[in-house]
């Protein structure tokens, strides 16, 4: 199975601050990799996929960059309503796994 | 608009059976893989099934493999999870997801959720 490990466990930041969150993979998934919002309460939401790619309606805030075995997402000019769990996904290959999760706080 | 709404979820016994349902609307059911994903409380996203448009093909992960059954009705435009031989660590919210395309298997939509605990 892929291994996907994510960092950080949680993170505090301010308002209007950039923060980035990194996905690594135990192999090569060929840019395979999606990553999804969750609020509070609420199911999971789509933000990015292969990697780079906006999903719909998904404010441009929001980037995705990454390579073989790294990913990183990217939030520019944090907004309160970006508090939430980040949750990055590799799709390359069965079983499709998911890292633990990085938990967004405002500073 | 594309909605999923999960169903079936409850208290079960250790070792007794469960069944899950999804009911889509929004989109053309019949030409999306589906897939069900489960979130034990406080922890991570763990992908439990997967089932192809027809539903020919089907893939599971080892922890489920032998006791949990992807199924779907197009005609309905549903889809279900029947889960056999729950174990404690079956307890979770699971969550009903629409795959983007048989290329790129990412979930694009999710459903609200349904509460399953397996407890004596």
């Amino acid at each position: 199975d892929i291994q996907m490990t994510q960092s950080p466990a949680s993170l505090s930041a301010s308002l209007g601050e950039t923060v980035t969150i990194e996905c690594r993979a135990s192999e090569d998934i060929y840019n395979g990799l999606a990553w999804y919002q969750q609020k509070p309460g609420k199911s999971p939401q789509l933000l990015i996929y292969n990697a780079n790619s906006l999903h719909t309606g998904v404010p441009s805030r929001f980037s995705g960059s990454g390579s073989g075995t790294q990913y990183s997402l990217k939030i520019n000019s944090l907004q309160s309503e970006d508090v939430a769990s980040y949750f990055c996904q590799q799709y390359y290959d069965y079983p499709y796994t998911f890292g633990a999760g990085t938990k967004l706080e405002l500073k | 608009e594309v909605q999923l709404v999960e169903s079936g979820g409850g208290l079960v016994q250790p070792g007794r059976s469960l069944k899950l349902s999804c009911a889509a609307s929004g989109f053309t059911f019949s030409n999306y893989y589906m897939a069900w994903v489960r979130q034990a409380p406080k922890k991570g996203l763990e992908w439990v099934a997967t089932i192809s448009t027809s539903g020919s093909r089907t893939y599971y992960p080892d922890s489920v493999k032998g006791r949990f059954t992807i199924s779907r009705d197009n005609a309905k435009s549903s889809l279900y999870l029947q889960m056999n031989s729950l174990k404690s660590e079956d307890t979770a919210t699971y969550y009903c997801a629409r795959h983007r395309t048989i290329a790129a298997r990412y979930f694009d939509y999710w459903g609200q959720g349904v509460m399953v605990t397996v407890s004596s």
